[in-house]
């Protein structure tokens, strides 16, 4: 089956610095791969979609990779804040009918003023 | 405006009882989720409706029964509640089922579901 991993479940990092989540699959290469933040008691919020077919994308400080050889997507937030603490999930996107996100654990990610 | 607002937002109760939650978006979309997030945090999928048809129900107990009154609402009802329901049940919608553009889902609030 489908397996989706978050490198790690929390990350701290430095006001200011780079902060890059990452996220692995196995089996098959979804058609877009969808990142999403989620902060404590609210519902996940959408932030970027990457297609198969795009190296990279960028928003503001955000920027995503996808590389589906190594199937595998990162994820920068670049000249990080403390507003960027938050649980961040990816998840799998088969643009199928009948085939549902498949969501990552997600990583929360801590940044220190 | 919110646009998928579910309720109740926490709801406790006892082993045994029934319970329902209620979820309406006025984003216009044509499909919508419900998702089961425990406490690991995985968001899992268990069902999905469009245009009020049930598209997706993913191994999920019969006690759990999605109701879709309209495409702009998506109830969920649980009989004879156990502990391990205990959990946060988000609500989702999305433009359509089949995406092109973009496939984002658009979450509510959650509701935190509490058994005892």
């Amino acid at each position: 089956s489908q397996k989706i991993e978050q490198n790690s479940e929390a990350l701290n990092i430095q006001e200011g610095k780079t902060a890059t989540l990452t996220c692995n699959y196995t089996n098959y290469s979804p058609a877009y791969l969808q990142w999403y933040r989620q902060d404590p008691g609210r519902g996940p919020v959408f932030l970027l979609l990457i297609r198969e077919n795009e190296k990279e994308k960028r928003k503001e400080r955000l920027k995503v990779t996808f590389d589906t050889t190594l199937k595998q997507s990162l994820f920068h937030i670049t000249a990080s804040q403390p507003a960027d603490s938050a649980t961040y999930l990816c998840a799998l996107d088969f643009n199928s009918g009948n085939t549902p996100l498949v969501f990552g654990k997600g990583t929360r990610l801590s940044v220190i003023a | 405006d919110t646009a998928v607002s579910q309720t109740p937002k926490y709801l406790v109760t006892q082993m045994g009882n029934d319970k329902s939650i209620k979820c309406e978006q006025n984003l216009g979309h044509d499909t919508m989720y419900w998702y089961k997030q425990d406490s690991k945090k995985f968001l899992k999928i268990m069902f999905s409706y469009n245009n009020k048809e049930l598209i997706i129900n993913e191994t999920v107990p019969n006690r759990f029964s999605p109701k879709s009154p309209d495409k702009a609402h998506l109830n969920l009802h649980i009989n004879s509640l156990e502990l391990g329901d205990s959990a946060v049940y988000f609500c989702a919608s999305s433009q359509t089922l089949r995406v092109v553009n973009t496939g984002e889902l658009f979450f509510g609030e959650g509701s935190r579901l509490t058994v005892l």
